[in-house]
């Protein structure tokens, strides 16, 4: 069956990096686009951007260009999301989610708390 | 940016009862609007795509309707494991924007 599992939740303090992932499995990881979401607590959601797993090309929100980076290790279908330079108000939760003809499958979440 | 108004915020329901959620676009997406369960810990599940259509496994009390630019989804006789958020997206243009979730509880 199709999934998408997120590594664990993180704790970092301020000015830190954080590497989040996404393995894919069930299908043929290069033939769908991966979208990251966020959410903060209390907030809504937000969509961060997506990745072509077939080129490697990411594309960002403009609330998200700068210190995030979307990647790959398509070997491993993995997708992952770099956030540099944590701030306070990067604490949230971060979802990857599957594109087809649509938004699909998501991962589970994970969630990033930033903090002194 | 497209914005997308969902209603209500939270909503108490008895078992058995007929439950609508709204999202409205700003402005004409077509049918391009997806609906998406929640539970607590858990990834978000589609419930309905291109607003009308049945994601495959889902039980067909969930039905998505859409006039315009608004949408609905309507749950035919609430179950307990319905209990959850929901939420809309709207996939017509870029970004991608969401509904603020709708908060379904058991009266």
């Amino acid at each position: 069956q199709i999934q998408l599992v997120q590594s664990g939740p993180e704790l970092k303090k301020p000015g830190e990096s954080v590497k989040i992932s996404c393995k894919a499995s069930g299908y043929t990881f290069t033939d769908y686009a991966m979208h990251w979401v966020k959410q903060a607590p209390g907030k809504g959601l937000k969509w961060m951007g997506w990745i072509n797993t077939y080129t490697g090309k990411p594309t960002y929100a403009d609330d998200f260009k700068g210190r995030f980076v979307f990647s790959l290790e398509a070997s491993a279908s993995t997708a992952n999301l770099q956030i540099s330079n944590l701030k306070n108000e990067d604490t949230a939760t971060y979802f990857c989610a599957r594109w087809g003809t649509t938004v699909d499958y998501w991962g589970q979440g994970v969630m990033v708390t930033v903090s002194s | 940016d497209i914005q997308v108004t969902q209603s209500p915020s939270s909503l108490l329901a008895s078992l058995g009862e007929r439950v609508t959620i709204t999202c409205q676009t700003s402005q004409s997406i077509s049918n391009n609007l997806n609906w998406y369960q929640q539970k607590p810990g858990q990834a978000p599940m589609l419930l309905i795509y291109y607003a009308t259509s049945l994601q495959t496994g889902m039980t067909s009390r969930f039905s998505g309707q859409y006039s315009g630019r608004s949408f609905t989804l309507t749950i035919t006789s609430l179950e307990p494991e319905d209990i959850a958020n929901y939420f809309c997206l709207q996939h017509y243009s870029a970004p991608l924007t969401f509904g603020s979730g709708t908060k379904l509880e058991i009266k």
